[in-house]
């Protein structure tokens, strides 16, 4: 069964740092999407990218983040300079469908831990 | 702002017993609802989902029930099973974007 990939499962990394999380969505979809879940909170949506740029992205994705895709299968999101509140589990998703009306399918998530 | 939240954050059952988590919304305009299983250090499983032109929706051994009137949804399970142990997301969307909003999530505890 197809699936949604990401690299790395875990890193820590200092703070300022810039740090960049790599996805590969499923081959077919066309809409792709970052999510971030603090531990024991919410999952929360950072942004949503089809056609080569970002459809929609939440209060959280602010300067520091942006996304790339920078080849026909892989999705990246890069955190510029990183702060201690970005310690989180960055879940990657992909849909055939916008995200408001489909399945999303997420991968199994890189977990950022910020000294 | 748009909210999804349950309403238990955790629920204990015996194996056999059928469970059912709440979801309530606020957000009018959500027209498409989904339940996703997440276990410990893992990403969201897809459960089952339903649109907003239905009441009723069922899967193996799950059933999703959504009640526009008073913007509730609720999961059922089936016979519930020690592997059903895992927390459950709800989460809502609409046409109008691309993003699912989320719930906070209820552990369920399955005991044989």
């Amino acid at each position: 069964e197809p699936e949604v990939t990401q690299t790395p499962s875990h890193q820590v990394t200092q703070m300022g740092q810039e740090v960049i999380l790599r996805c590969v969505p499923i081959s077919n979809h066309l809409y792709f999407y970052w999510y971030r879940q603090i531990l024991g909170q919410k999952v929360e949506f950072l942004v949503s990218f089809y056609n080569n740029e970002i459809s929609e992205k939440s209060e959280i994705f602010d300067d520091q983040f942006s996304v790339e895709r920078p080849d026909g299968s892989n999705f990246t999101l890069k955190i510029r300079s990183t702060k201690l509140e970005d310690s989180a589990m960055y879940f990657c998703a992909s849909s055939e469908v916008a995200g408001g009306t489909g399945e999303l399918f997420f991968g199994e998530g890189s977990r950022l831990t910020v000294l | 702002g748009e909210s999804v939240g349950l309403h238990l954050p955790t629920l204990s059952v015996q194996e056999g017993d059928n469970s059912i988590i709440n979801c309530a919304y606020s957000n009018s305009a959500s027209d498409y609802f989904i339940w996703y299983k997440q276990e410990s250090g893992k990403g969201p499983q897809f459960i089952i989902d339903i649109r907003s032109n239905m009441d009723k929706r069922q899967g193996q051994r799950v059933t999703v029930l959504l009640n526009k009137t008073v913007k509730h949804l609720s999961l059922q399970i089936a016979a519930t099973q020690p592997g059903d142990s895992a927390v459950y997301l709800c989460a809502g969307g609409s046409q109008a974007g691309t993003a699912l909003i989320f719930g906070k999530g209820t552990t369920l505890s399955v005991s044989s």
